[in-house]
């Protein structure tokens, strides 16, 4: 079956303890990207990955950090969480984009963070 | 800044209550156009996009919308509403060659009363 994983589900730690949130997609795809979903403010993108060792930043980056690696993995690293990065992630992943449109992106379950 | 509007935040309808959503857009040039769906609990979900063509675009569920290019909208509509299109709902926008990064509004929370 089609899809994007991601690990774990929910998770509660405290300030300061460094977390890893895995992605893992079986499409082939080319593109991957990370969004926090927060009340009011909808879906906002922290990092995306055009490619294996090509990433960029979203509109929200700070205090995180990505790899690509390998073309099925996109990890979101948080180094120090506080209690602002609180939220619903959610990995997604295309095809490809760029050119002449942009493919669908396809989203994880979500990972549901809570920093004490 | 490319931002995306969605004007209704919460709507609650009763079942079989035709429905719109309004979104708008604040990009200029070419953008494809995407309204996902999000059910209690669940992850995002494509209902529909609009990446060229016939400006009103048929989706999953029965559900619609109309790209306005003039009126930089992309309203979603339904005739007759389900109990189970109780969801949150999120209109969402990428540039044309771009990044492929999505712009999403801030959705909306439509509640079914059976």
């Amino acid at each position: 079956e089609a899809q994007v994983t991601q690990n774990p589900r929910y998770l509660i730690t405290v300030t300061g303890k460094k977390l890893t949130v895995t992605c893992s997609q079986n499409m082939n795809h080319e593109y991957m990207s990370w969004y926090r979903q927060d009340p009011g403010l909808g879906l906002r993108q922290i990092y995306y990955s055009m490619n294996v060792e090509v990433t960029d930043k979203g509109d929200v980056p700070e205090g995180y950090k990505v790899s690509r690696k390998e073309k099925r993995n996109f990890p979101l690293i948080l180094e120090s969480p506080s209690p602002n990065q609180t939220s619903l992630y959610f990995c997604a992943s295309s095809l490809r984009t760029g050119g002449l449109s942009s493919y669908e992106q396809y989203f994880g379950p979500g990972t549901r963070l809570t920093v004490t | 800044a490319q931002s995306v509007s969605q004007h209704n935040h919460h709507v609650i309808l009763s079942e079989a209550a035709s429905l719109e959503l309004g979104c708008n857009y604040s990009y200029g040039g070419t953008v494809n156009l995407f309204w996902y769906v999000q059910y209690p609990g669940q992850h995002l979900q494509l209902l529909l996009k609009y990446f060229s063509g016939d400006p009103l675009v048929k989706g999953i569920k029965g559900f619609e919308a109309e790209f306005i290019k003039s009126k930089f909208s992309f309203n979603l509509r339904k005739p007759s509403v389900q109990w189970s299109d109780t969801a949150e709902y999120f209109c969402a926008v990428t540039e044309w060659g771009n990044t492929g990064k999505l712009i999403f509004g801030q959705g909306t929370t439509l509640q079914v009363k059976p």
